[in-house]
This record gives structure tokens, sequence and C-alpha cells, in this order.
């Protein structure tokens, strides 16, 4: 299944570079999220999208930028992060806000050193 | 806001043999209890879910039972292959997605 696409699969980066996460999907959904995995942790929410519009940004550090151009693509861009910030970041889409099954990409590990 | 608590962190069991994840949730307004699956390196996908009009949901091996008074709602597969190892979550919601909550996850391992 290739709906939700996301790259760089893998990424290191030191704390003071700037890098980005890129998010796309080919399911024609309207809703594009961000999730944080860390180890042994519930899946954290990070922003939601829905229409191009944000509508949820859940306490995230400013460190992390997202930008959604349009309702198939999404990004995430990363500067001055922190080793804790080290997880696995998901991107994952759905027909609609509202009782619409998730559609998760595979994600882009993230190593800050 | 919604606190989802899943049980065991872990879970091993026998080829063959059935297996019982176990979740509870706090908001009494949470009416949509989605399933995921989660193969090593890949994505989570949905394997069933479940909505509050009902008590319980079938799909071939596994099946979802809720339990509103109680707040809780378990994942039970039976027959169980090497190949459903794996980490599922459970997840609870209002119905929207931007207010879903995730359990931490249950590794299960099943033994050939």
């Amino acid at each position: 299944e290739t709906g939700v696409t996301q790259t760089p699969r893998h990424l290191v980066m030191g704390m003071t570079n700037k890098k980005s996460l890129k998010c796309e999907q080919h399911l024609g959904h309207n809703a594009m999220y961000w999730y944080k995995q860390s180890a042994k942790k519930p899946l954290e929410l990070m922003f939601v999208y829905n229409f191009k519009e944000q509508t949820e940004n859940n306490s995230v550090p400013s460190r992390f930028s997202p930008e959604c151009p349009n309702s198939s693509h999404l990004f995430l861009h990363l500067h001055t992060l922190q080793p804790e910030d080290s997880a696995l970041y998901l991107c994952a889409s759905s027909q609609d806000l509202r009782d619409s099954p998730l559609h998760f990409g595979n994600g882009t590990r993230l190593t800050v050193t | 806001g919604e606190n989802v608590e899943q049980h065991p962190s872990t879970l091993s069991v026998q080829e063959g043999d059935s297996a019982v994840i176990k979740c509870t949730y706090s908001d009494s307004a949470s009416n949509y209890f989605p399933w995921y699956k989660q193969e090593l390196g890949k994505r989570p996908q949905l394997i069933i879910d479940i909505r509050s009009n009902v008590g319980e949901k079938k799909d071939q091996r596994i099946a979802v039972t809720l339990n509103k008074t109680a707040k809780h709602f378990s994942l039970h597969i039976t027959e169980t292959q090497p190949e459903d190892s794996a980490v599922y979550f459970c997840a609870a919601s209002t119905g929207y997605n931007n207010d879903m909550r995730f359990g931490a996850g249950t590794r299960l391992t099943v033994k050939p």
C-alpha cells in the first residue's frame, strides 16, 4: 500500500540543524496528522490539518513547525531540536475528522545527536 | 481529556492459543474505539473498530467487546498464528480524530 508516503525514512541531525519531514497522501483525504511515537509510550498527536487549515496544536514546542500547502501534502519543519525529540514521526490521513479511520505512513525515524 | 490505559504491555502465547488485550478509558463521552496493528518496522494499520452502539464485533479470528458501563474494551484474537506477532494499539475518541487518544501498546508474540 502506498497511500501515505513519508520521506525520509531515517534522519540523523544535530541540535543546531534545520531539516524537514515530508508526507504525501494519494487517497483523496481531507485531513492530515502528525504523530510522535516514542518507545513504550502512547502515540502522541502533534498537529491536525483539515482542508489545509490547522485545527489542533497539542502544546507542541515551537521547534516543530508544520506546513500544509494543500490537502495532499504535509511537512514538519525541525530546528534546534533536543535529544529527547528522537522518535518515530508518523504522518496519517483520514477522509475527514469524524468517524474516519486513520491511514498511516511508514514514519521517519529521527535521531537528534 | 481522555486517558487510555492498555494491558498487558507484553503478551506471549503459543500458536493456536487465544490472546486478549484490554483497554480502559476515562471519558464517558467516548464512542469510537479502533484497534491498530503495527508490525516491526511498519506502519500502524486499522484491524477492527467498534462504536458505542454495539457491544461486540467480529471479523474472522479477531473480535472486540465493549463495556460502556465499566468503560473498558478488549481485543480477542483466536487461533493465533506467528504472523499475528506485532504491537497492538487501542484508541478511544468521541468520534473526532483530533481528540483520539491511544494506549501505550501491547507487544504480542506468537510462538510457533
